[in-house]
């Protein structure tokens, strides 16, 4: 089986502009789920997706958001970039929910905002 | 701030020694899960534990979780290169449910 992808891998932005994120989970899995990593913050939950419908959220403002297509691939938007946005952004797919079973990490997008 | 605290931050160990990382929770949990990240890399599921006392072993990995399922515990013994990288629980508070918390990782440096 072909695992979890993200594009873009590498995205550089300007503080203002907006910005959207890739992830198409592995066949068969239909929940995805959003992290912020961050070398001062760590691993950061921003939000899961399950069947098109967002099923948690982190503790992000609402310039995060995202959603969940039918063939299960998501996207995560961030909206008014601040420089603090900067982070690798993974996103991870797990057969029926991120906190039951064990899930499957994508290489990440390396955002950074200048 | 981290709901799901880890500790060493960092620990350094020589090749062939032991140590162990720290998972602690104010709250129970209902299950913990293990990840390792290379530097790099992503991260990686190692397991997964769900019941009160659960004791699992991979190689040289032991894995436990707390009668209180409040703790969990990874001990690595006779340390190798390939272990260097960032260890992160993960754990399901039982008043956050579906919610996976992580804490903040230890990241293992190795010298020969």
């Amino acid at each position: 089986k072909a695992g979890v992808t993200q594009t873009p891998r590498y995205l550089i932005k300007t503080r203002g502009q907006q910005v959207t994120l890739s992830c198409s989970p592995i066949s068969g899995h239909r929940s995805v789920s959003w992290y912020q990593q961050t070398p001062g913050q760590g691993l950061q939950f921003l939000f899961e997706y399950f069947s098109e419908t967002q099923r948690n959220k982190g503790n992000f403002p609402g310039r995060f958001s995202g959603r969940q297509f039918s063939n299960s691939r998501s996207e995560m938007n961030v909206s008014t970039l601040e420089l603090g946005d900067s982070a690798l952004y993974l996103c991870a797919s797990s057969p029926q929910g991120q906190s039951s079973y064990e899930q499957y990490f994508g290489p990440g997008t390396r955002l950074t905002v200048t | 701030g981290q709901q799901v605290m880890q500790i060493p931050q960092y620990q350094h160990v020589q090749e062939g020694e032991d140590f162990t990382t720290y998972c602690n929770s104010s709250t129970t949990l209902s299950n913990i899960q293990w990840y390792k990240q290379r530097p790099g890399g992503h991260p990686v599921f190692l397991i997964q534990l769900v019941k009160s006392g659960e004791v699992k072993k991979q190689k040289r990995l032991t894995f436990q979780f707390g009668e209180a399922k409040k703790n969990s515990s990874l001990h690595i013994t006779a340390t190798q290169t390939t272990d260097v990288g960032t260890y992160f629980c993960a754990g399901e508070r039982t008043d956050s449910w579906g919610k996976l918390q992580f804490g903040a990782g230890t990241q293992v440096v190795v010298t020969p």
